[in-house]
């Protein structure tokens, strides 16, 4: 089955810790994109990558990193300079320019 | 920049009611249009698309008609079901081809 998974579904983080949110993908796609879903709102841009060893920052970068080694996978770290992570985290990816589709999410949680 | 505007919600109908969910955007040319639906602690998947004018994507029962002269895009449904009840999202892609969110728009059906 092809598709997108994300991991762990459920992250807590204690203050000052560092966080890594998994993301792969077996649909060939070469675009991948984390966004941030906070409770009552739409979606809003953290990074996206378009092509393996190359991403931009969206329009809320601030406080994440990400890598792009393989074309699988896109994983987040949420940083200790995040000072408000928690909410709901979701990847996507896409053909060039084409149809984004979404994993099932993570929700992070502060202790 | 490039935003897109849909009606508060919660829309709240009896089953088998017609659905409209309104949904205008601002943006610069012809972006490709999309509804994806977000199902309670779910990702976000994709209803339906249309990528030019006048297109009409169709999907599950859900339709929306590409008017660029009126740059809508709105969700209409001819009978909903209580499985319906989720939030729904329009999202134009803009010139760099990253999908624009809204807020979404909560539905509720009601046996």
């Amino acid at each position: 089955d092809g598709g997108i998974t994300q991991s762990p579904k459920y992250l807590f983080r204690k203050e000052g810790q560092n966080v890594t949110l998994s993301c792969e993908q077996n649909l060939n796609h070469d675009a991948m994109y984390w966004y941030r879903q906070d409770p009552g709102q739409g979606l809003r841009l953290i990074y996206y990558s378009q092509i393996v060893n190359d991403f931009q920052k969206g329009d809320i970068a601030e406080g994440y990193s990400v890598s792009r080694e393989k074309k699988e996978s896109f994983p987040l770290t949420v940083t200790s300079a995040q000072k408000n992570p928690t909410a709901f985290y979701l990847c996507a990816s896409s053909s060039d320019r084409g149809t984004q589709y979404f994993g099932p999410g993570t929700r992070l949680l502060v202790l | 920049g490039d935003s897109v505007t849909q009606m508060e919600g919660p829309v709240t109908l009896s089953e088998e009611a017609f659905l409209t969910i309104n949904c205008t955007y601002t943006a610069t040319g012809y972006p490709s249009l999309f509804w994806y639906v977000q199902y309670p602690g779910e990702g976000l998947q994709l209803l339906l698309k249309a990528t030019k004018a006048d297109d009409k994507g169709s999907n599950k029962g859900f339709e929306a008609t590409y008017r660029k002269e009126t740059t809508s895009f709105h969700l209409e449904k001819g009978s909903v079901q209580v499985s319906d009840s989720a939030v729904y999202f329009c999202a134009p892609m803009d010139s760099s081809y990253k999908l624009i969110f809204g807020s979404g728009t909560r539905l509720l059906v009601r046996p």
